[in-house]
């Protein structure tokens, strides 16, 4: 059983366009979290959830909308893609957020914006 | 904005030799980790550091916690060609938050 599993692993799509990243956990962790790692392999923190509640915003563009329906799932949504998007996102969970070290991660998802 | 610095960027060895990677910052963290991530896929956990001078072993791989917990380095000993990988340290901030370093790129050559 996967862990911690997120869709599409690939996506490609045209600039301005709507496209969404889904993740789910099976570990029962109460915290998720978005990060993203460019092209240099350089991993930095997006969003996090703990129990369904946004804990870090880190100064992302409003393209992008996080959204955790439970706190076994967080989606990523983001409007109007640009070019500087292309990147792997990463979906992770901890425990909690006093294991917020302590995270799972899922395979990724390379988004390519064309 | 908390840096965690990592040397050498890239790491080409071969199989059998020894390595040490280096993780530096100039903030305290609650906690460190490192992670090894390989190509495609996402990265996963090796260890956790907590106290100050705290040395853990995992097989061939001996992590150090500075005794201010500032920085962490990670010996590997006779290198495999299965250690190739990107190494990650990462420290965590009691607010939640993992800042993750920029990354070392071991080659282990058969």
């Amino acid at each position: 059983d996967t862990a911690v599993s997120q869709t599409p692993k690939y996506l490609v799509t045209q600039m301005g366009n709507d496209k969404s990243i889904k993740c789910e956990q099976n570990l029962g962790h109460d915290t998720m979290y978005w990060y993203k790692q460019d092209s240099k392999k350089f991993l930095k923190i997006m969003f996090s959830y703990n129990n369904k509640e946004l804990i870090i915003n880190e100064t992302v563009p409003n393209r992008f909308s996080p959204k955790s329906p439970d706190k076994a799932h967080l989606n990523l949504h983001i409007n109007s893609l640009e070019l500087g998007d292309s990147a792997v996102y990463f979906c992770a969970s901890s425990q909690d957020l006093t294991t917020a070290g302590e995270l799972f991660f899922g395979e990724g998802s390379r988004l390519t914006v064309l | 904005t908390q840096l965690l610095e990592q040397s050498p960027q890239f790491l080409s060895i071969q199989e059998g030799e020894n390595l040490t990677v280096y993780c530096n910052s100039s903030s305290v963290f609650s906690s460190l980790q490192w992670y090894r991530q390989e190509p495609g896929e996402g990265p996963v956990l090796l260890v956790t550091v907590v106290t100050g001078g705290e040395v853990k072993k995992l097989k061939r791989l001996t992590f150090q916690f500075g005794d201010a917990r500032k920085d962490s380095s990670l010996h590997i000993t006779a290198a495999q060609p299965g250690d190739t990988g990107l190494y990650l340290c990462a420290g965590a901030s009691n607010a939640g938050k993992s800042t993750f370093g920029d990354g070392t790129t071991l080659t282990v050559k058969p």
